[in-house]
């Protein structure tokens, strides 16, 4: 059963940082890209970023670059997402999911995770 | 990177078929086959029901199709169920090697 599970959220006050990580099981880790998406309170889903199954590739929304960095270690099939210069519209649940069955290469997901909850207030 | 657009809600009744709209712009809908429709229950993580326009993954109901025309995608519901009351989110890739979501549609089933 594929699994994935997002921790590291919390309470940052603005301008601070965090790490997230999305530890996955289930699946072959090391063969699919793996993606983070938010979800501001009230408001829509918010595709963040996206990483290649080796990591040698990376995607940002034009919101976070230059502020957050994807990566993942495949030897603990774990991602992570470092997020730093929190503003207040970076407050949401953020979710980890897995590349889908798709003739695209990173673009659709088929496993998310429960989410974690970022809150950046001072 | 501006968000696709979708009708802020849609309703039925049980039984009936509804179908929710995703128009975005040349460089994204119109441009890839790579739509994507996402169901999302208060309080849980999204689950896909639509991936490339108009393939359904396993384990999804056949009540569930997609299909696309120039600019908008377009997701139809068919025998709506009370289950299926929930958020829709449609996503496309943009070209730029970024990938963008619709605003969300909100299914009432009456």
């Amino acid at each position: 059963e594929v699994q994935l599970v997002e921790s590291g959220g919390g309470l940052v006050q603005p301008g601070g940082s965090l790490r997230l990580s999305c530890a996955a099981s289930g699946f072959n880790f090391n063969i699919y890209g793996m993606s983070w998406v938010r979800q501001a309170p009230g408001k829509g889903l918010e595709w963040v970023s996206v990483i290649s199954e080796s990591g040698d590739d990376t995607f940002y929304a034009n919101s976070v670059l230059g502020r957050f960095t994807l990566s993942r270690d495949n030897s603990k099939n774990t991602l992570y997402l470092q997020i730093n210069s929190l503003r207040a519209e970076d407050t949401a649940i953020y979710y980890c999911a897995k590349k889908g069955l798709s003739s695209s290469w990173l673009w659709v997901y088929d496993y998310w995770g429960q989410g974690t909850l970022v809150t950046v207030s001072s | 990177q501006s968000a696709l657009t979708q009708p802020a809600s849609v309703s039925g009744s049980p039984g009936q078929s509804i179908t929710i709209s995703c128009t975005g712009t040349s460089t994204d809908v119109g441009g890839y086959n790579y739509v994507s429709w996402y169901q999302k229950h208060p309080g849980k993580a999204p689950k896909l029901v639509i991936y490339d326009v108009s393939n359904r993954p396993s384990g999804v109901s056949n009540r569930f199709s997609g299909s696309k025309s120039g600019n908008t995608a377009s997701l139809t519901i068919s025998g709506l169920q009370g289950e299926d009351e929930a958020d829709y989110y449609c996503s496309s890739y943009t070209g730029s090697s970024t990938l963008v979501f619709g605003g969300g549609t909100k299914v009432t089933v009456l």
